[in-house]
């Protein structure tokens, strides 16, 4: 049973367009949101992460949104590049006092150019 | 800088051969895992080493043993290969425990596919 649910399980924009990709948390606990990126034949990587202090966090085109009371958190992908497209994970830990990662299922991204 | 190396890259078994996966780190981390990849499925942990000489079971553990065999090294055994072991494997490391704190360097993985 997944603790974090991920959606899309795969989109398609367009170059420049916004890829927005949703993720929802059951343990209300939670203190740490990270993206994952993955490219085909790689391992993820670490692309950004937030606390449930704050609302937002932004790294140049890369955002995350984060909805406490809904227990929600996206990623936004502002002005999309085909060097975007790969897969992306949610995660969080698996309980609050575990420090282990729940991965979501992973949202594969195409840009098309 | 190599960072997580995994090898082998690939791997084909036939059901019931054992086999072990190797794993090292070059960060001088404390902490130190193994997830395996399956399309709709995300990563899944298998184990984990939070420190040198400890390991502990993650969430599907069955059909698989690791050691730590030093704090670089952390190796994934297989003793008894079935198909439904078919998969990416990943080892990844962590500079402490608390994964708040510690992001996951990731290795390039090793697809294993068992007949």
């Amino acid at each position: 049973q997944q603790q974090v649910k991920q959606s899309p399980q795969s989109l398609i924009v367009q170059k420049g367009g916004i890829s927005i990709i949703n993720c929802a948390y059951e343990n209300t606990a939670f203190d740490y949101f990270p993206w994952y990126q993955q490219f085909p034949g790689k391992g993820p990587a670490l692309l950004i992460a937030i606390r449930p202090d704050v609302s937002e966090k932004k790294e140049g085109r890369f955002t995350i949104s984060f909805n406490k009371s809904a227990k929600q958190f996206s990623l936004h992908i502002m002005d999309s590049q085909p060097g975007d497209s790969a897969t992306y994970f949610c995660a969080a830990p698996k309980r609050s006092n575990d420090y282990k990662l729940s991965f979501g299922a992973g949202t594969t991204v195409t840009v098309r150019a | 800088n190599a960072g997580v190396t995994q090898t082998p890259k690939f791997q084909v078994l036939k059901t019931g051969q054992s086999m072990t996966l190797q794993c090292a780190q070059d960060m001088n981390h404390n902490s130190m895992y193994w997830y395996r990849q399956d399309p709709g499925m995300g990563l899944r942990l298998i184990y984990y080493s939070a420190s040198e000489g400890t390991t502990d079971k993650g969430e599907v553990p069955n059909g698989y043993n690791v050691s730590r065999l030093n704090k670089r090294e952390f190796s994934l055994r297989l003793e008894s290969a079935a198909p439904s072991q078919t998969s990416v494997y990943f080892c990844a490391s962590s500079e402490g425990y608390r994964a708040s704190y510690s992001p996951l360097h990731f290795g390039n993985g090793t697809r294993l596919t068992v007949t």
